[in-house]
């Protein structure tokens, strides 16, 4: 049972544009969510989060939006830039039992095309 | 501050061996949770230890097992080996137990059994 799914496996988006990786999940016990960018031969790499009682957080190019009614995350990288290409990880973990382990998705792979 | 380490990097087993890997998490860091990734699943959440007690299970069968020291270095023990158990091993730790503390990855193990 995939209770976190990214369902576009790959994205490709030319440089300088908008790249929109989507999340959603289906454990309502979720109330906090993370997205890792992972490089080939790496281990994966925390990149933003967000908290249930917001909808939006931002760092630089990056900003996640929550949209808790329809269990569904986004990330948002503007502009996109070549070195952004790796692999997205959605991940949700929540307070009790056994949503407090940390569930990911099984990723998508974005590729910013010059 | 050195981060997380994992060995072997690379292992080849044949089916029916056992394997065992190991994880050095950074510095201070007491709790150790342990991944396989595998084309199309993700990372499948394996276990998590803190303070030498394993404090969440995901979904595997008890051919996994894994320990941690109390220098908090962590184990895990892979026994009767399948070829479906092929994958990527990471191991990532954190200051705290659960998915609200940020976790940071090692490289990973590559395992390939055949």
């Amino acid at each position: 049972d995939q209770q976190v799914k990214q369902n576009s496996p790959s994205l490709s988006v030319q440089e300088g544009r908008i790249s929109i990786l989507n999340c959603d999940y289906t454990n309502s016990m979720f109330d906090y969510f993370l997205w890792y960018k992972k490089y080939p031969a790496e281990g994966p790499t925390f990149l933003i989060s967000i908290s249930s009682i917001k909808d939006k957080n931002e760092d630089g190019r990056f900003t996640v939006f929550l949209n808790k009614s329809a269990k569904h995350l986004s990330l948002h990288i503007v502009p996109s830039q070549p070195g952004d290409s790796a692999v997205y990880f959605c991940a949700a973990s929540g307070s009790t039992g056994t949503a407090s382990k940390l569930t990911f998705g099984t990723g998508t792979r974005l590729q910013v095309m010059l | 501050k050195a981060g997380v380490t994992q060995t072997p990097r690379y292992l080849i087993k044949t089916r029916g061996q056992q394997v065992t890997l190991s994880c050095s998490p950074i510095s201070g860091h007491r709790s150790v949770s342990w991944y396989q990734q595998t084309p199309g699943q993700g990372l499948q959440f394996l276990f998590e230890y803190f303070s030498e007690t394993q404090r969440n299970k995901g979904n595997f069968p008890g051919r996994f097992s894994g320990r941690q020291f109390s220098n908090s270095r962590s184990e895990m023990n892979v026994s009767t080996l399948e070829l479906g158990d092929s994958a990527l091993y990471l191991c990532a730790s954190s200051l705290g137990t659960g998915g609200y503390y940020e976790q940071y990855f090692g490289p990973g193990t590559r395992l390939t059994v055949t």
